[in-house]
């Protein structure tokens, strides 16, 4: 079966980065593209961009735009996430999706809380 | 940027009901729109994909329907385990979008 396993909580200060990891199994990596999806304590789910695993392509969000980076290892089947600059309302759930139609399959969420 | 409303943003209903929730795009999309389902403190879960077809194991009762700029979700009898908040996303471009939510409870 397709798991997603997403690596553990962090906690960052203002001004650090931050890598979040997507351990992909059960299908063929490099078919599916991986989204990344955030959401702040008590609010909706935000897009953050999109990578091919086939062949790296990206696209952000325009508000994330120069502060975030998706990168995949194809060797490990693994997506990562890495948001700079990091603020206080960057603290939120980070989730990876495969992207089929729709996202059927997620990984469990990684919580990064953005704290001096 | 097409933008994704739903409405409304919260509603309560009886055990049994029928519920629609409602997403309109700024801009035609086709078909290319997705419903999710979070309960509090899960992962979302895909319910609908392509405005109208059921995820496999998602129970019949969900169905989705529209095309271009206006969709609906509808719960044809309301379960107690529908409570949840529930999400439009439109997947017709490179940008992603999904709507504000609509919280559903049991009155």
């Amino acid at each position: 079966q397709v798991q997603l396993v997403q690596s553990g909580a962090e906690v960052k200060k203002p001004g650090a980065s931050v890598k979040v990891s997507c351990k992909a199994s059960g299908y063929t990596f490099t078919s599916y593209g991986i989204s990344w999806v955030r959401q702040a304590p008590g609010q909706g789910l935000e897009w953050m961009g999109w990578i091919s695993a086939y062949n790296g392509n990206t696209n952000y969000a325009q508000k994330l735009q120069g502060r975030v980076t998706m990168t995949t290892d194809t060797s490990t089947s693994t997506a990562y996430m890495e948001l700079r600059s990091l603020r206080s309302d960057d603290t939120a759930v980070y989730y990876c999706a495969r992207d089929s139609s729709g996202y059927s399959d997620w990984g469990q969420g990684t919580l990064v809380t953005v704290s001096s | 940027d097409i933008q994704m409303t739903q409405s409304p943003s919260s509603l309560s209903a009886s055990v049994g009901d029928r519920v629609t929730i409602t997403c309109r795009a700024s801009q035609g999309i086709s078909n290319y729109l997705a419903w999710y389902q979070q309960k509090p403190g899960k992962v979302p879960k895909l319910l609908i994909y392509a405005a109208s077809t059921l995820q496999s194991g998602v129970p019949s009762r969900f169905s989705g329907s529209g095309s271009g700029t206006d969709f609906t979700l509808t719960i044809s009898s309301l379960q107690p385990e529908d409570v949840a908040t529930y999400y439009c996303q439109k997947y017709n471009s490179a940008l992603i979008t999904f709507g504000q939510g609509t919280r559903l409870e049991i009155k």
